[in-house]
């Protein structure tokens, strides 16, 4: 997990309301993912960056949207949350093929 | 869809023995990868293997890659108690573009 962090790292919040999830690097790597995990689904795409304000969407996009202004912060939004976006959403980095991973943000969404 | 689907999804053996996990994919790969997480921790890289390679040794883990059946093997030697975690394959499906599609992982225990 070493130069990637999130937060926060736990957050409950009720239907409806907006959330916005942090991922913040200092590898000054180019690519920047926003995952979920979910049981039986694996990892699945959210949103990416390829670079500052440059992304795009994954597999997974709707009722989210990112923002990254600086190389380093790579922002999710969940714009009204709903009970189907509980899980834990997970960031990575990437300079070239290999990601690296970031500890985590476990959201429910009650 | 899922583009890689892991098999077993759960695998528990005795620590010592060797430990196989199967990945299998349906569309041309440009380079594919194996990653293990840890209960509530994030992903770490194991190894990537491209698609013109057939095997790649690191350290106790060997992985092979047969692009004919479209499927990849995990082989951990020597399996520690350490070393339970979940595992998954990625696939990277387009060359520069940087995206991985993941498996569901198996989750592998080492009984002491």
């Amino acid at each position: 997990d070493a130069g990637i962090t999130q937060s926060p790292r736990h957050k409950v919040t009720e239907t409806g309301t907006p959330v916005t999830l942090r991922c913040h690097q200092t590898e000054n790597h180019r690519y920047m993912y926003w995952y979920r995990q979910d049981p039986g689904h694996g990892l699945r795409l959210i949103h990416y960056s390829y670079g500052v304000k440059d992304t795009d969407k994954g597999e997974v996009s709707d009722g989210y949207s990112v923002s990254r202004s600086k190389t380093e912060d790579f922002l999710l939004t969940l714009e009204s949350a709903t009970s189907s976006q509980t899980s834990v959403y997970f960031c990575a980095i990437s300079e070239s093929a290999e990601q690296y991973f970031g500890p985590g943000t476990r959201l429910t969404v009650t | 869809s899922q583009q890689g689907e892991e098999d077993p999804q759960a695998l528990s053996i005795q620590e010592g023995e060797n430990a196989t996990m199967n990945c299998s994919y349906k569309t041309s790969i440009n380079n594919l990868q194996w990653y293990r997480q840890n209960s509530g921790r994030g992903l770490v890289h194991l190894i990537l293997i491209r698609s013109n390679e057939r095997e790649k040794h690191s350290g106790r883990l060997r992985v092979t890659l047969d692009t004919s059946k479209k499927s990849s093997s995990l082989l951990i030697t020597a399996s520690r108690a350490a070393d339970t975690a979940s595992y998954f394959c990625a696939t990277d499906l387009i060359q520069g573009a940087q995206k991985l599609v993941f498996g569901q992982g198996t989750r592998l225990t080492i009984n002491p």
